[in-house]
């Protein structure tokens, strides 16, 4: 079965330092979405991306986080200048549909990034 | 106030009860959305629902629209569906989620 992976697993990074982090949706996906994690805490949404654009942020992506989709297979969440309260695990997903429609999403396993 | 609840926190439960996991929203939305997260961090999406009733093998899920409220059952619990189970709702408004807490579930042999 065709599943979301990301990359890396466990990023660590020094504050201030940038973060690239890296998933590879469902081929035949339009929609795209990031999530974070922090720690026993509940899952946030972040961001969406269909055609190319964000369609929907929260309030958590600030200027500090960006997303691509720089070529037909990857998608990335940027940040630019990470601080202590990024470390989080990260959770890709993608779907046919949007958030609205009844197809699923599906979540790849995250990547866990911790600031030093 | 959170825009969705969850309840309990933690449940324990013998092999093969009944389970029941509540969550109630308080924002419109156009999808309800259960979501299975597993020991070791991935999630797993169960169901979404815009209306009515849906069932996946033990598991059921029901949405009541008019009291904005979801619940998610478990025939015949196992040890294996021990996970974290997480209610979203996409907002009416918005192409956004908003999460739940999640309950924790333990079942134990």
């Amino acid at each position: 079965e065709p599943e979301v992976t990301q990359t890396p697993s466990h990023q660590v990074t020094q504050m201030g330092q940038e973060v690239i982090l890296r998933c590879v949706p469902i081929s035949n996906h339009l929609y795209f979405y990031w999530y974070r994690q922090i720690l026993g805490q509940k899952v946030e949404f972040l961001v969406s991306f269909y055609n190319n654009e964000i369609s929907e942020k929260s309030e958590i992506f600030d200027d500090q986080f960006s997303v691509e989709r720089p070529d037909g297979s990857n998608f990335t969440l940027k940040i630019r200048s990470t601080k202590l309260e990024d470390s989080a695990m990260y959770f890709c997903a993608s779907s046919e549909q949007g958030l609205r429609s009844n197809q699923p999403q599906h979540f790849g396993d995250g990547t866990r990034l911790s600031i030093l | 106030k959170n825009e969705v609840e969850q309840s309990p926190q933690n449940l324990t439960a013998q092999e093969g009860e009944f389970i029941t996991i509540n969550c109630s929203y308080s924002v419109g939305i156009s999808a309800l959305h259960w979501l299975q997260q597993h020991p070791g961090g991935g999630i797993v999406s169960l169901f979404m629902l815009s209306s009515g009733k849906k069932k996946h093998g033990r598991l059921i899920a029901t949405i009541n629209i008019q009291e904005k409220h979801s619940s998610l059952h478990i025939t015949a619990s196992h040890p294996r569906d021990s996970a974290v189970y997480i209610c979203a709702a996409t907002r009416r408004n918005n192409n956004d989620m908003r999460f739940g807490a999640g309950t924790r579930l333990t079942v134990k042999p």
